[in-house]
């Protein structure tokens, strides 16, 4: 059965600091591994889509990276800013019908 | 083009009776996925749909809940008989393709029950 960790839970860091979100999942033969952003209250926006054949993808600051082999992938954010203060959640698609399995996220706050 | 619609975003009910959500995916899109959030707890998976299909259920609870996807119309997920431990917040999703693209998530509808 599919878990996936993340790791830390919460993460409080000045402005401007780089920083790495860790999720880790247990049964490397996926398809897919997807990194959200959820808001309070808010639904859940898509950050980066990684392939199980892809190593790594970028947007903007975010780069996201994955080793199936180790079941990790990291989202790396560059010169963080109080705007991306929310919970980041990765997600796997571990299977043919495509339902994802979520961590329980990390909650971010980037401090002015 | 318009993203996932749900509604409502805030369904209030009171223990025993009936709450329908409603979603609309992505224009083109066929592939529907329905996940719950508990207070506290990760993204839970319910229920994966195509229209007038029903693909896969294995997180839907055994009573009380079902789901469908009509050829007109939007997806409805119904929960019957509604009890206090059914309060969080519902999320639909949708893709184009079931297995290896990116779901579009809607902003989701908040049942609380009293």
């Amino acid at each position: 059965k599919q878990e996936v960790t993340q790791i830390p839970a919460a993460l409080s860091v000045p402005e401007g600091e780089n920083l790495v979100l860790n999720c880790s999942f247990t049964d490397s033969a996926i398809y897919n591994l997807q990194w959200f952003r959820q808001d309070p209250g808010k639904g859940l926006t898509s950050l980066l889509l990684i392939q199980s054949s892809q190593r790594e993808q970028t947007s903007g600051r975010l780069n996201a990276s994955l080793d199936k082999s180790s079941g990790r992938s990291t989202l790396y954010i560059a010169a963080s800013q109080p705007g991306d203060s929310a919970t980041y959640l990765c997600a796997v698609n571990g299977g043919s019908q495509g339902n994802l399995i979520f961590g329980k996220g990390t909650k971010l706050s980037v401090k002015p | 083009n318009a993203g996932v619609m749900q509604n409502p975003r805030h369904l209030v009910r009171r223990r025993g009776q009936e709450a329908r959500l409603r979603c609309s995916p992505m224009k083109g899109h066929s592939h529907v996925y329905w996940y719950r959030q508990l207070p506290e707890e990760g993204l839970k998976f319910m229920v994966y749909l195509q229209k007038e299909n029903i693909i896969d259920e294995s997180g839907m609870p055994k009573e009380r809940f079902s789901a469908e996807f009509p050829k007109e119309g939007p997806s409805i997920l119904r929960i019957q008989q509604v009890v206090r431990g059914d309060s969080a917040a519902y999320f639909c999703a949708s893709s184009t393709d079931g297995s290896k693209n990116i779901q579009y998530f809607g902003a989701g509808t908040r049942l609380s029950v009293l």
